[in-house]
């Protein structure tokens, strides 16, 4: 079977690191990807990692371990706007896009 | 087109009819794939496309379920016999390719802004 794990929900305060984590167990591994997504909005992509080890891009960064099954987004000095859904994503071995049901994040001021 | 774009972007309809949902992806982009969301839910994989055939049409929820695609472009998702049950967002997503490249970006996918079915 496939399975994605994310926590449901996380809150953290403004200007402070938070860490989202997703553990997955997937027939076959393509590709881990981390996605965005804005209450009433569509998804819209932050980063992926096909190799073991960190990426990052400003204040996002992503890791991935593949022996584990296990990645992480980083996302440092938290603004407001941050607040939203993220979306861990798995291409399986046929190459089907599988999605995590997303952890919700809350930034406090 | 310079986007994904999706119609209708609201569809109210009774129980028992049919509906189609519309997917006209990003113009070069082979693969396409659609999601259903439930409110405050995660995303449920329906059915991707590589061109025009589908590999994988293992998320379809039952045979009111359908979808095809056409000159390796637009793509239409057919619900027969709506159910309340079948009230989400349809997401439509595309990208430059499936799995081939791994190791590059083309296998971003770029949402559509969604078909909000409401089955009353």
């Amino acid at each position: 079977g496939q399975n994605i794990d994310q926590p449901t929900e996380m809150t953290a305060t403004e200007g402070a690191i938070v860490q989202i984590n997703c553990t997955y167990q997937t027939s076959g591994f393509n590709g881990l990807f981390w996605y965005q997504q804005h209450a009433g909005e569509a998804p819209t992509f932050l980063s992926y990692n096909v190799l073991d080890g960190l990426e990052e891009k400003g204040r996002f960064s992503s890791f991935l371990s593949r022996s584990k099954g296990y990645s992480y987004l980083l996302l440092k000095e938290l603004q407001m706007k941050d607040s939203a859904s993220y979306l861990c994503a798995v291409i399986g071995g046929t190459y089907k896009y599988i999605f995590g049901t997303g952890t919700r994040l809350k930034v406090l001021a | 087109g310079a986007g994904v774009s999706q119609s209708p972007s609201n569809k109210v309809t009774e129980k028992g009819k049919d509906v189609e949902l519309r997917c006209d992806p990003i113009s070069g982009h082979t693969a396409l794939y659609w999601y259903r969301q439930s409110l405050g839910q995660g995303l449920e994989f329906l059915i991707y496309f590589q061109g025009n055939s589908a590999p994988d049409k293992s998320g379809l929820p039952s045979d009111r379920f359908s979808a095809e695609r056409t000159g390796g472009s637009v793509s239409t998702l057919t619900i027969q016999r709506t159910q309340q049950e079948d009230s989400a967002v349809y997401l439509c997503a595309s990208s430059l390719v499936v799995g081939l490249a791994g190791l590059s970006g083309a296998n971003v996918l770029t949402f559509g802004a969604g078909s909000r079915l409401t089955v009353l």
